[in-house]
């Protein structure tokens, strides 16, 4: 059971915007920054969206980042094939001294 | 260019121990720290703890206290991991990636390894 809530799949048709959701705590999602990465199969994850809503160079501005309370969200838009991956949210967690993360989500384009 | 190069596949029975290893290079390596992430097979991912390869400090999560240990080789710009009291359930990939910091706040950062697969069976 992760500490952070993913929604385990998630799909859309070239071109559409999608967004996954990322439910947290006080402790983690309210207290410290949201992180977002991105693992294509068989792969390590990249890193896509650091300190809630920034963007690695090199990370297409269609990616981005926001976060609300104890709740975040990446949203993708202009979907393509290539965004098919497993994504997963991260943050630090105070009572834990821990960083945690969601249990992923596994975007398919459809 | 920032690489971080593990070392490869391990084959372990319950009980035994594992040493898994992360060599960088492409950068000053006293400068940033490392973490060890670990995905079982089909699961999400597990941070097992870091090490500040600045003066050797570690930091680990109370699950796995008393069973890892981080140790760096600033001569070979080598952090490695040990992990005791190998389970079945411990059979799993295990990623090391560079630490970045912005404003004294750090994360795991756009740097890992390419991940060491560890099967624990009998």
């Amino acid at each position: 059971q992760s500490v952070l809530t993913q929604p385990p799949s998630a799909s859309g048709t070239p071109g559409q915007r999608v967004t996954i959701s990322c439910s947290g705590g006080n402790s983690n999602i309210r207290s410290n920054h949201v992180y977002w990465y991105q693992q294509l199969p068989g792969t390590a994850p990249k890193l896509l969206i650091y300190r809630d809503n920034q963007r690695p160079s090199g990370v297409p501005d269609r990616f981005s980042g926001s976060k609300s309370g104890t709740s975040a969200s990446l949203a993708i838009s202009g979907l393509r094939s290539e965004d098919e991956a497993d994504y997963f949210c991260a943050a630090w967690d105070d009572s834990l001294s821990n960083w945690v993360f969601g249990g992923g989500t596994k975007l398919t384009v459809l | 260019q920032i690489q971080l190069v593990q070392s490869g596949t391990e084959v372990k029975e319950p009980g035994a121990s594992v040493k898994v290893s992360c060599k960088a290079s492409g950068y000053t390596f006293s400068n940033y720290g490392i973490s060890w992430v670990r995905q079982a097979p089909g699961q999400g991912l597990e941070w097992m703890g870091w090490i500040s390869t600045y003066n050797g400090g570690t930091k680990y999560p109370q699950k796995f206290q008393g069973r890892v240990s981080m140790t760096t080789d600033t001569s070979t710009s080598t952090v490695y991991m040990e992990l005791k009291s190998l389970r079945s359930d411990d059979t799993a990939v295990y990623f090391c990636v560079r630490e970045d910091c912005i404003d004294s706040i750090c994360y795991l950062g756009d740097y890992w390894g390419q991940g060491t697969e560890v099967a624990v069976s009998s």
